[in-house]
């Protein structure tokens, strides 16, 4: 199946810090997603992202389809920004229509 | 919509009892998926189904896994006898056709 690689696998800044988060998978997909586990558990939705570049505040993301990779900034990080990000692609062939998730990178953000 | 509903929260059991996850997804999706999450494989697929039907249920770990889709608003994932090695938060996840995924705020199944 198709193999999904996040780095770093944690991360540990400052408040204020900007950081950049990378996805790479092994195979073309039709779909791609960011999610923010907090501390609490919750998968929060970030961007669906199956190619080019989105914004929403201070996080932003570009995929390059054609090869293979995603990318989550984060700008001006906030304790809150702490939690484990997970990028997740989908092939979208028949049979296949599900999100395979990365491993994720942790991030600590320090006051 | 309030979101993909989930429950029980929580859930304690005793090695061997039957545990019944249920999973009510956003309104009009025609995708739902279950997934579970541990320490040692992350989050993984357990199946999924698009409308109503079982689509992908390789993820099953064993017989001891079953999971039904009755109807459009409502599925269950059961787990008869449970294990210790059960133990998880599993989440339920539903999308419209082949688009963005959301997911519920799982169960953290303990088996003791």
């Amino acid at each position: 199946g198709i193999q999904v690689e996040q780095s770093p696998p944690d991360l540990i800044l400052q408040e204020g810090a900007n950081s950049t988060l990378r996805c790479n998978f092994s195979d073309s997909v039709n779909n791609l997603q960011w999610f923010h586990q907090n501390p609490w558990g919750q998968l929060i939705n970030l961007f669906y992202i199956p190619s080019g570049t989105k914004q929403n505040g201070r996080l932003s993301a570009t995929t390059v389809a054609t090869e293979r990779y995603s990318l989550l900034y984060i700008s001006s990080s906030q304790t809150t920004d702490s939690g484990v990000y997970f990028c997740a692609v989908e092939q979208g062939h028949f049979g296949n229509e599900k999100l395979t998730f990365g491993t994720g990178t942790r991030l600590t953000i320090i006051p | 919509d309030a979101g993909v509903i989930q429950s029980p929260r929580h859930e304690v059991t005793e090695m061997g009892q039957e545990v019944t996850l249920r999973c009510k997804p956003i309104s009009g999706h025609d995708y739902l998926f279950w997934y579970r999450q541990t320490m040692m494989r992350g989050l993984e697929l357990l199946i999924y189904f698009n409308n109503n039907v079982p689509i992908d249920d390789s993820g099953m770990p064993e017989d001891r896994f079953s999971a039904k889709m009755p109807n459009a608003s409502f599925s269950t994932l059961k787990i008869q006898p449970s294990e210790p090695r059960d133990s998880a938060v599993y989440f339920c996840a539903s999308s419209l056709s082949v688009t963005e995924a959301f997911f519920g705020q799982g169960t953290r199944l303990t088996v003791v």
